[in-house]
């Protein structure tokens, strides 16, 4: 079956704009999670949702957000964008929890702040 | 707060000898402990999950140990192979509520020499 897939691999943006990152699980799974990761902070949790609610979140600020469509689908979307937020965004898809089950991650999408 | 400790950034090793590598934690309770493989510009790839009351999990040429009163969990490749080499990550989640979240440590590179 097919992979977890993001859109778009590569963005560049610059300070004060906003970005919205798409991710589709693997069919079948219901959990998305979403990760930071940076060399110097490493791979950092975001949110997790399951079945279009939000069931845990990260310690990041409130200009990262995101949601989950019916169909699993999931988006994030982080606002007023900082240079700190030059990253590997990851998405994760698991059957019904990144904790307890096999936890499959999609490429990633590599965002720059200019 | 928590943290995690995965033992050097970098580790060497002759092809063929079995690879070590240590997670430890502090001010954690972990109910999961999940080892994942990532190789540069991808994203992880779920290795092994073990839970606390396990002592021990394995999967072909990888072994995993959990020993929740030294708070560590090693991690063992033997027979090492060049293809191994990749930087390995370990992950703890709780069990319950927000604990249930994944907690990543920044990892350990490793390579293996043939």
């Amino acid at each position: 079956k097919a992979g977890v897939t993001q859109t778009p691999r590569y963005l560049i943006k610059t300070r004060g704009q906003q970005v919205t990152l798409s991710c589709s699980p693997i069919s079948g799974h219901r959990s998305v999670s979403w990760y930071q990761q940076t060399p110097g902070q490493g791979l950092q949790f975001l949110f997790e949702y399951f079945s279009e609610t939000q069931r845990n979140k990260g310690n990041f600020p409130g200009r990262f957000s995101g949601r989950q469509f019916s169909n699993s689908r999931s988006e994030m979307n982080v606002s007023t964008l900082e240079l700190g937020d030059s990253a590997l965004y990851l998405c994760a898809s698991s059957y019904l929890a990144p904790s307890t089950d096999t936890q499959y991650f999609g490429p990633g999408t590599r965002l720059t702040v200019l | 707060s928590q943290k995690i400790e995965q033992n050097s950034e970098a580790l060497n090793i002759q092809e063929g000898k079995t690879a070590t590598l240590t997670c430890n934690y502090t001010n954690y309770s972990p109910a999961y402990l999940q080892w994942y493989r990532q190789d540069p510009g991808r994203g992880p790839v779920f290795l092994l999950l073990i839970r606390e009351n396990e002592k021990e999990k394995r999967k072909e040429r990888l072994k995993v140990t959990f020993d929740t009163t030294l708070k560590q969990s090693l991690f063992h490749i033997t027979a090492s192979q060049p293809a191994d080499s990749a930087t390995y990550l370990c992950a703890l989640a709780g069990s319950s509520g927000s604990a249930r979240q994944l907690t990543f440590g920044s990892g350990t590179q490793l390579t293996v020499l043939p």
